[in-house]
């Protein structure tokens, strides 16, 4: 069984502070997807992932793919209140098909 | 470009009975995977449909199936429905991966509550 392990499961900080999220597993993922969500709403996709060791920047957002590829970190600096949400990792694994494991999510509130 | 539709949003069923969701992807994506989520479990993955044909699937039991139109359009049915089937119903669309990136596009989601 593939598992994804996502950690934190809930945050809450204040306006300003810095956060990370991290996901973790034993398999070895094609690429990794960061996803958020809100109320009501499917996740939309921030960014994809595709190399070992990979780093990439969404403004306040940066994420890291392991060099193993089998785990990633999302941080975000200066948290602003529209940051607040659930974000996903969703590691992709190449069996023919597609196949998405997601983690079970972050919870995240920024307080104001 | 129109986004991934999902009918019915919201679903209020008892014990027993069986429904049927549908997923309209966006157009020109062939793809169609069907995710059910939960607080407890979060995102399970269901089951994949590419051109017609099932190409993955969870570990879900057979009480849930789907299937894919010519047009790409999809639907999932569930029958004997359970208390725990209660969730947010998650339908989303890709175009045929490139360079190994498998983009997903999620829809609104249909909630489904079981009495």
């Amino acid at each position: 069984t593939q598992l994804l392990e996502q950690s934190p499961q809930f945050l809450s900080i204040q306006e300003g502070e810095n956060l990370t999220v991290y996901c973790n597993s034993s398999s070895v993922f094609s690429s990794l997807q960061w996803y958020r969500q809100e109320p009501g709403e499917g996740p939309v996709l921030l960014v994809t992932v595709v190399t070992g060791g990979e780093v990439k920047k969404l403004k306040r957002l940066t994420f890291q793919f392991g060099d193993a590829r089998k785990d990633s970190s999302l941080h975000i600096t200066a948290a602003q209140t529209g940051d607040t949400g659930l974000y996903l990792c969703a590691g992709i694994l190449n069996t023919g098909g597609f196949k998405t494991i997601f983690g079970a999510g972050t919870r995240l509130f920024v307080k104001a | 470009k129109a986004g991934v539709t999902q009918t019915p949003r919201y679903l209020i069923k008892t014990r027993g009975q069986q429904v049927t969701l549908s997923c309209s992807p966006i157009s020109g994506h062939r793809s169609v995977s069907w995710y059910q989520q939960t607080p407890g479990q979060g995102l399970q993955f269901l089951f994949e449909y590419f051109s017609e044909t099932q190409r993955n699937k969870g570990n879900f039991p057979g009480r849930f199936s789907g299937r894919q139109f010519s047009n790409s359009r999809s639907e999932m049915n569930v029958s004997t429905l359970e208390l725990g089937d209660s969730a947010l119903y998650l339908c989303a669309s890709s175009t045929p991966p490139r360079q190994g990136l498998n983009e997903q596009f999620f829809g609104p989601g249909t909630r489904l509550t079981v009495l």
